[in-house]
């Protein structure tokens, strides 16, 4: 079975710079998607970024960036310039069929 | 944008009442919709997916006899908890895809998730 793990349950980053937010996954497949989602205080689900597995060229959404290493199945997600409305849980995600798998989530704390 | 109405966003309930929860695609067809639950500061845990005109597919360890869910129409899917106890408390949210984008790499979107509290 597939399973997505994040081992940071908390980080903290002040106003304007960057941190780095950590995904392993585990999977048999070769094709797949990855995706970041933030859940802020409001419990909405956003989408940050998606990455398909076929594509070597790491995705990019203005401030958000990810580090995707296939072989060593490794998705990491990286903000630049940090926001204070950057605070928020953040969930690494992983399907291959019509499933969506959740990581266990990192909060995101950005002080002034 | 896609939009996904979860209805109520709250609600209380007496211990083994039965309470349902509404998910409408607003201005999309949802061949498929998932189930998702959510205990405080934990991650979203799949519990069943939700396809038009036919019964849903449970997740392991999760008893369709208590949530029963019916996707009676493209737009439209419900999850009710039968027989609630308290433990059954907790934040639910449901997703959806929309079937014109097709594959299941396009995202998902997601209601805004219902906060139950069983008494």
């Amino acid at each position: 079975a597939q399973t997505v793990t994040q081992s940071q349950p908390e980080m903290s980053v002040q106003e304007a710079e960057t941190v780095t937010l950590s995904c392993t996954y585990d999977t048999s497949e070769n094709n797949y998607y990855l995706f970041w989602y933030k859940q802020p205080p409001s419990r909405q689900m956003i989408l940050v970024i998606r990455q398909e597995a076929y594509k070597q060229q790491n995705a990019t959404e203005n401030r958000f960036s990810v580090n995707f290493q296939k072989a060593a199945k490794s998705f990491s997600l990286k903000i630049s310039d940090s926001q204070l409305g950057d605070t928020a849980m953040y969930f690494c995600a992983f399907t291959d069929t019509d499933k969506l798998i959740f990581g266990t989530g990192t909060r995101l704390q950005v002080f002034p | 944008g896609a939009v996904v109405s979860q209805h109520p966003s709250r609600v209380i309930c007496k211990s083994g009442t039965s309470v349902k929860i509404e998910c409408r695609s607003l201005d999309f067809q949802a061949t498929t919709m998932f189930w998702y639950r959510q205990f405080p500061k934990q991650s979203l845990m799949l519990m069943a997916t939700s396809n038009e005109g036919s019964k849903a597919t449970y997740e392991q360890g999760v008893e369709k006899d208590k949530f029963l869910i019916n996707h009676a129409s493209l737009t439209l899917s419900t999850l009710t908890v039968t027989s609630a106890h308290p433990e059954d408390s907790s934040f639910y949210i449901c997703s959806a895809r929309d079937r014109s984008v097709g594959s299941y790499n396009s995202p998902l979107h997601f209601g805004n998730g219902t906060r139950l509290t069983v008494t």
